[in-house]
């Protein structure tokens, strides 16, 4: 089956710790995206990945860190330097970025951060 | 920069139908998408608007005008199933494909 996966679906840390969260995709998508979503708000970009070994600072990049060293994984670090990092992850591909319908986003089903 | 605005709640009857808007004020515009999204789950994709007008796909219908900054999500024969959180996105000119989501509004259908 063609698809979005993250792992895990929970996951707990103490305060000072990083994480890595998982994002694996075999749609064959250029393009990956990482999102934070905290309780009744929207999504908030944090890194974009439009091809292999490069990627963007979305809108909350700081204390976050990705990689793109495959076309099918885009994991995101969540560092000690990120003070609120309690929230829902999701991560989301697309076909490309030219513009059109094909480039819609689709998304992985998230990764709930709770720090203790 | 880009701003999106939607109601927070709505509350609708089973079999009824629902309208939900959305408008928003953009330095350039390259579609707008409506997702839904269950509690503690991940948004899935609804539909996608890019020219003016009315988009069917079943019981949902999705609309644009791009001159008023303005779009709404249309449920039709409401069922409990769809008692969620409707998303908004923008995508605006930018070369990530990225998009701005509004906060949500969530739907509450009621027996």
């Amino acid at each position: 089956d063609g698809g979005i996966t993250q792992s895990p679906k929970y996951l707990f840390r103490k305060e000072g710790q990083n994480v890595t969260l998982s994002c694996e995709q075999n749609l064959n998508h250029d393009a990956m995206y990482w999102y934070r979503q905290d309780p009744g708000q929207g999504l908030r970009l944090i890194y974009y990945s439009q091809i292999v070994n490069d990627f963007q600072k979305g809108d909350i990049a700081e204390g976050y860190s990705v990689s793109r060293e495959k076309k099918e994984s885009f994991p995101l670090t969540v560092t000690s330097a990120q003070k609120n990092p309690t929230a829902f992850y999701l991560c989301a591909s697309s076909g490309s970025s030219g513009g059109s319908r094909g480039d819609t986003q689709y998304f992985g089903p998230g990764t709930r951060l709770t720090v203790l | 920069g880009q701003n999106i605005d939607q109601p927070t709640e709505m509350t609708a009857t089973e079999g009824a139908i629902v309208q939900i808007n959305c408008t928003y004020q953009t330095s350039g515009f390259n579609g707008l998408f409506w997702y839904q999204q269950h509690a503690g789950e991940a948004p899935t994709f609804l539909s996608y608007n890019v020219l003016d007008g009315l988009e069917e796909k079943g019981r949902f219908s999705s609309f644009l005008s791009r001159s008023k900054g303005y779009s709404y999500l249309l449920l039709k024969e409401l069922q409990m199933k769809d008692s969620a959180s409707y998303l908004c996105a923008v995508r605006g000119h930018n070369a990530g494909n990225m998009l701005t989501f509004g906060g949500g509004t969530r739907l509450m259908v009621k027996p």
